[in-house]
């Protein structure tokens, strides 16, 4: 059965260096998603992504957040500088379509720790 | 705003129980209705969804929900718990135009033989 992946599953990074989260979306799915979960807190919605350009992004996808498909199969997160703030689970999905019946498949998250 | 709320942050049952989660959501139309099941470790599993129709959705390993439009409720429900069902459960809704999902703060729920 096909599978979003994420890589890795556990980052560690000081303050202010630059992250990269990788996904590997289902493969012919068309949008894509990234979402955070803060220990305690509930999922929270940052960005999804269509035919190369961004849909729609939270207020918490500042200009310290980009997302890229750098080729056919990758969906990368980068925060330029990290923040303690920003330390949390981030979620990758992927759909079909961006219709509410389509369902989001999400991948097994990377768990991101700021020191 | 749009905004789901699952009143129940830790619930634990008996094996063998029966079990409501609680999800209420405010929106001003009847949004899209998920119920996700994150088990330690995993990513999230879509356990059913509701779009229109019969109000009571079956999902996968064994479990239901009723949507009532007048409660704005979209309550999870099973029989009977087995251990494995011990997860953390989210209540999301995605708006009639489609695109992100809005999620509960999760109800945790832990089985005690």
């Amino acid at each position: 059965e096909p599978e979003v992946t994420q890589t890795p599953s556990h980052q560690v990074t000081q303050m202010g260096q630059e992250v990269i989260l990788r996904c590997v979306p289902i493969s012919n799915h068309l949008y894509f998603y990234w979402y955070r979960q803060i220990l305690g807190q509930k999922v929270e919605f940052l960005v999804s992504f269509y035919n190369n350009e961004i849909s729609e992004k939270s207020e918490i996808f500042d200009d310290q957040f980009s997302v890229e498909r750098p080729d056919g199969s990758n969906f990368t997160l980068k925060i330029r500088s990290t923040k303690l703030e920003d330390s949390a689970m981030y979620f990758c999905a992927s759909s079909m379509s961006l219709a509410g019946a389509s369902e989001q498949f999400f991948g097994p998250g990377t768990r991101l720790t700021v020191l | 705003a749009q905004s789901v709320t699952q009143p129940d942050i830790h619930i634990t049952v008996s094996e063998g129980a029966s079990l409501e989660l609680r999800c209420n959501y405010s929106y001003g139309a009847t949004p899209y209705l998920f119920w996700y099941v994150q088990s330690p470790g995993q990513g999230l599993q879509l356990l059913l969804k509701y779009f229109s129709g019969d109000t009571l959705v079956q999902g996968i390993k064994g479990f239901e929900a009723e949507f009532k439009r007048s409660q704005s409720s979209f309550n999870l429900r099973k029989p009977s718990v087995h251990w494995s069902d011990a997860a953390e459960y989210f209540c999301a809704v995605v708006p009639n135009q489609g695109g992100k999902l809005i999620f509960g703060q999760g109800t945790e729920l832990s089985v005690k033989p």
